[in-house]
């Protein structure tokens, strides 16, 4: 399985709204709604953010938000705060009982 | 509430095995497969399997296939992650994380693992 494909890096200024893409195939992103996102702060494990594309576990902002069209899924977070420069990966189930990550995202607010 | 607590850093040779534990608690453990995800230093998340507790049922990467081994008791509701003929480039942190469908909203705080001669 290959990895999904993210930007190494995305930045925004604090209120601002960004956006990151992760782009897969027709075999894992575009096959399944089992997107999910997760949000990792240096030295710490990861945190699911979004899950089935678009939902929100409970304790998350709502700044985060969840999509996706075809074979790729996004992660946009409005009103961006200074505690959301973090790593963002997502991963998506990928047929055959396995799941894949994309290579991580490093979000900077400026 | 949902812990998972495994167990402490290793140091081990190149073509040695490790054997990371990881201790579930505040749910009844056969009822959600257990993930394992490794983090080299510096790098992304890599999935490498699941096991479900309840029959001992696993699935591994195809990149681990061959190497990893992963096993539970439920009479101490503990699953075990066993990567052998360990390299350099196996040198990661090593996570436990519940599963739920085909997210991971409970994670282990890592295993860091060693692989240097």
């Amino acid at each position: 399985q290959s990895a999904l494909t993210q930007p190494p890096s995305a930045s925004g200024s604090p209120g601002q709204s960004v956006t990151i893409s992760c782009t897969g195939t027709s075999t894992d992103v575009g096959g399944y709604n089992y997107v999910s996102w997760y949000q990792q702060h240096p030295g710490k494990a990861p945190k699911l953010m979004i899950y089935e594309v678009s939902k929100r576990p409970s304790g998350v902002p709502d700044r985060f938000s969840g999509s996706k069209s075809g074979d790729t899924a996004s992660l946009t977070v409005s009103g961006l705060q200074a505690e959301d420069e973090a790593d963002y990966y997502c991963t998506s189930y990928a047929g055959s009982n396995n799941l894949v990550f994309g290579g991580g995202t490093r979000l900077t607010v400026l | 509430q949902v812990q998972l607590v495994q167990s402490g850093a290793e140091v081990k040779k190149p073509g040695a095995s490790v054997k990371v534990s990881c201790k579930a608690s505040g749910y009844t453990f056969s009822n959600y497969y257990m993930h394992w995800v490794r983090q080299a230093p510096g790098q992304g998340l890599e999935w490498m399997g699941w096991i479900n507790p309840n029959n001992g049922g696993t699935n591994y990467a195809q990149k681990f296939q061959g190497r990893v081994t992963m096993t539970r008791d439920t009479s101490i509701s503990t699953a075990y992650m066993d990567l052998s003929r360990l390299r350099s480039d196996d040198t990661a942190v090593y996570y436990c994380a519940r599963g739920k469908e085909w997210e991971l909203p409970h994670w282990g705080q890592g295993t860091l693992v060693t692989v240097s001669s």
